[in-house]
Order: C-alpha cells, then sequence, then structure tokens
C-alpha cells in the first residue's frame, strides 16, 4: 500500500533552518512527482511546490522560492525538503504529497504531516 | 493567483444533503478535486476532476462543476462526514486551496 512516512516535529530557533524528509513507499518512487503543502494552525492550505524525483527538476510557488529547497535521494525513495531563515511565520504542518503529472491529477496520497516550531 | 472561495461552514442534520461550494477567481477547466480533512490528519482525497469519485469514497459523495462554479454535494450526510472540506486547482500554477468549509452536524 501507499505510504508517505514524514520525518517527526521539530522544534528550531529562528534564524535556522530544518530539513524535512518524507520516504515513500508501496510505488515506484519515480512515476510521481513530490508536492509540499504548508498549512497554518486552523487555517487554509499553501502549495509550496515539487520536485521530479526521477529528474530533480523542481517548480516552486513564487512565494515559497526562498524559503525551500526541495531534493530527493532516489536510492531511498526519499524526498527533503528545507525551509531556511525561520521565522513564526515559519511555523505550521508541513505536508509531502504525490501526484502524477498532467493537469487532471490530484494530490491523490499525502504523509501524516510534521509540525514545525519555531521559538527561541 | 487563482483564488477559491468556499462558504465558511454548514450546520445540518444526519440523513440531510449538503452542497458545498467552490468559485475559482478565473477558470479552471475541470481540474478541481475536493479533500475532506479530519482533526489532526492529513488531507484525504475525496473527488478529482470535478466529478469522479476517488477510490474507496462512499458514492454518499459527489462532486460536479467547470469552469469557475463548483459543488461537492454528500447525500446523505452521516455523522462521520464532521470535517472540513477543500476545493483545489490544478489548472494554474501555483495550484491553490479554498480556505475550507467546516462541516458540523447538528
Amino acid at each position: 500500500q501507499v505510504n508517505l512516512l514524514q520525518s517527526g516535529a521539530a522544534l528550531v530557533k529562528p534564524g535556522a533552518s530544518v530539513k524535512l524528509s518524507c520516504k515513500a513507499s508501496g510505488y515506484t518512487f519515480t512515476d510521481y512527482y513530490i508536492h509540499w503543502v504548508k498549512q497554518s494552525h486552523g487555517k487554509s492550505l499553501e502549495w509550496i511546490g515539487y520536485i521530479n524525483p526521477n529528474s530533480g527538476y523542481t517548480n516552486y510557488n513564487e512565494k515559497f522560492k526562498s524559503k525551500a529547497t526541495l531534493t530527493v535521494d532516489k536510492s531511498t525513495n526519499t524526498a527533503y525538503m528545507e525551509l531556511s531563515r525561520l521565522t513564526s511565520e515559519d511555523s505550521a504542518t508541513y505536508y509531502c504529497t504525490r501526484r502524477l503529472n498532467y493537469y487532471s491529477a490530484p494530490f491523490d496520497y499525502w504523509g501524516q504531516g510534521v509540525m514545525v516550531t519555531v521559538s527561541s | 493567483d487563482t483564488v477559491l472561495t468556499q462558504s465558511p461552514a454548514l450546520a445540518v442534520s444526519p440523513g440531510e444533503r449538503v452542497s458545498i461550494s467552490c468559485r475559482a477567481s478565473e477558470g479552471v477547466n475541470s481540474y478541481m478535486h475536493w479533500y475532506q480533512q479530519k482533526p489532526g490528519q492529513q488531507p484525504k482525497l475525496l473527488i478529482y476532476k470535478a466529478s469522479n469519485l476517488a477510490s474507496g469514497v462512499p458514492a454518499r459523495f459527489s462532486g460536479s462543476g467547470s469552469g469557475t462554479d463548483f459543488t461537492l454535494t454528500i447525500d446523505p450526510v452521516e455523522a462521520d462526514d464532521t470535517a472540513t472540506y477543500f476545493c483545489q486547482q490544478s489548472w494554474n500554477d501555483p495550484y491553490t486551496f479554498g480556505a475550507g468549509t467546516k462541516l458540523e452536524l447538528k
């Protein structure tokens, strides 16, 4: 069965960086793009960007271009998102999700989410 | 960015029919999807490409619409349907989500 297993919650200091992981299993990792989505507490969802696990090609929401960096390790079927120069505005739950690369494709499986808290 | 507007909250009784609307600020063809999110859980796909039921989702859920106006219908509503429902478009970059409609049961 498809599973996207995310790393545990993180407490980080303002100005620091954090790297989140998302380990995929139950399907061919390179067949689906991995996307990342932010959900601030009690609020809606924001699309951060995606990575093509096969080529490493990335596409970011303009809003997150200077905040997030997406990478993959095909050898371990794991995707990563590094968030830099963290502020309180980055405190949120972050989800990884997968999607086929065509217009009509939805986000069909989601990781369980990881809560990032930025606090001194 | 394409803004998706949803009504903030609805309250219905079990057994009733409920329709949740999502209006896009610009056309998204039929590339609208619906997700259910319960407290403390990740979103779950319900409907894709406006009207297609995702695998394992009860037939009580249905979707309709195209262009800028879309609807998610639950008929009949059950107690387990208490959740927040989000629409999401995949036609325009960046992909965007509605603010969510919180469904409560009376």
